[in-house]
């Protein structure tokens, strides 16, 4: 998997629109880009994937430039349910039948009202 | 609703008892994994399975032992654990969707206390 870094926190307020980078410089050619959100106590969950230019989804927007070296989640008008720890990942490390998903830290978003 | 179920949700054991937790996914993926993690900690992986073979064991104590008798069902065996093994353990499955594009479905979790 490349290597990823996102911000360690955020914070943010309700109804204001939130964007969340992760660098990820080596990037390979297949790799797609892929965020997951977590709240306490529970397992990750899928938010947004992408490979190119902008996808959007009823949950967020991720967008990526041409390059592919960096990516921005964007969650419009947030609320106190989004506080959350955000995790992107790049690529799969994909072995014979199977990948290999690996977290980093993640970029803990807290909302407030 | 993940369709990646995890039972017991929590769990309290003394360090002699012996328990396992179980994850069931009826999604059709070939790969299931053990994760855990502990407090203000990333994820770790622990065990990978791939069509009900592990494939991984990512120098895990043997005091957890994964199990798959088949491709719906992971059990980690848990027996003379330590209070740090006290953690959340997530159960996940997947299935790969292209190159470089794989979405993982995870359980709700079990939060293991060790006392």
């Amino acid at each position: 998997l490349a290597k990823t870094t996102q911000p360690i926190s955020m914070d943010s307020y309700e109804g204001q629109e939130v964007n969340i980078t992760c660098s990820h410089n080596n990037i390979a050619t297949n790799d797609y880009i892929t965020w997951y959100q977590q709240f306490p106590s529970q397992g990750p969950r899928f938010i947004i994937q992408g490979y190119k230019t902008k996808v959007t989804n009823e949950v967020a927007s991720l967008f990526i430039p041409a390059d592919r070296k960096s990516s921005t989640l964007s969650l419009p008008r947030v609320s106190l349910s989004d506080t959350a720890v955000y995790y992107c990942l790049v690529g799969d490390n994909y072995r014979s039948g199977y990948s290999t998903l690996t977290f980093g830290k993640g970029t803990m978003l807290l909302v407030s009202p | 609703e993940t369709g990646v179920t995890q039972t017991p949700r929590h769990l309290v054991m003394g360090m002699t008892n012996k328990k396992s937790l179980k994850c069931e996914q009826h999604l059709g993926h070939n790969a299931m994994y053990w994760y855990k993690q502990s407090a203000k900690k990333p994820l770790e992986l622990m065990f990978v399975y791939s069509l009900e073979e592990r494939v991984e064991n990512n120098s895990v104590p043997s005091r957890f032992s994964p199990e798959c008798p088949n491709s719906s069902h992971l059990f980690l065996h848990l027996h003379t654990l330590q209070p740090e093994d006290s953690a959340l353990y997530l159960c996940a499955s997947s299935q790969r969707q292209g190159r470089g594009k794989t979405e993982a479905f995870f359980g709700q979790g079990t939060r293991l206390t060790v006392v």
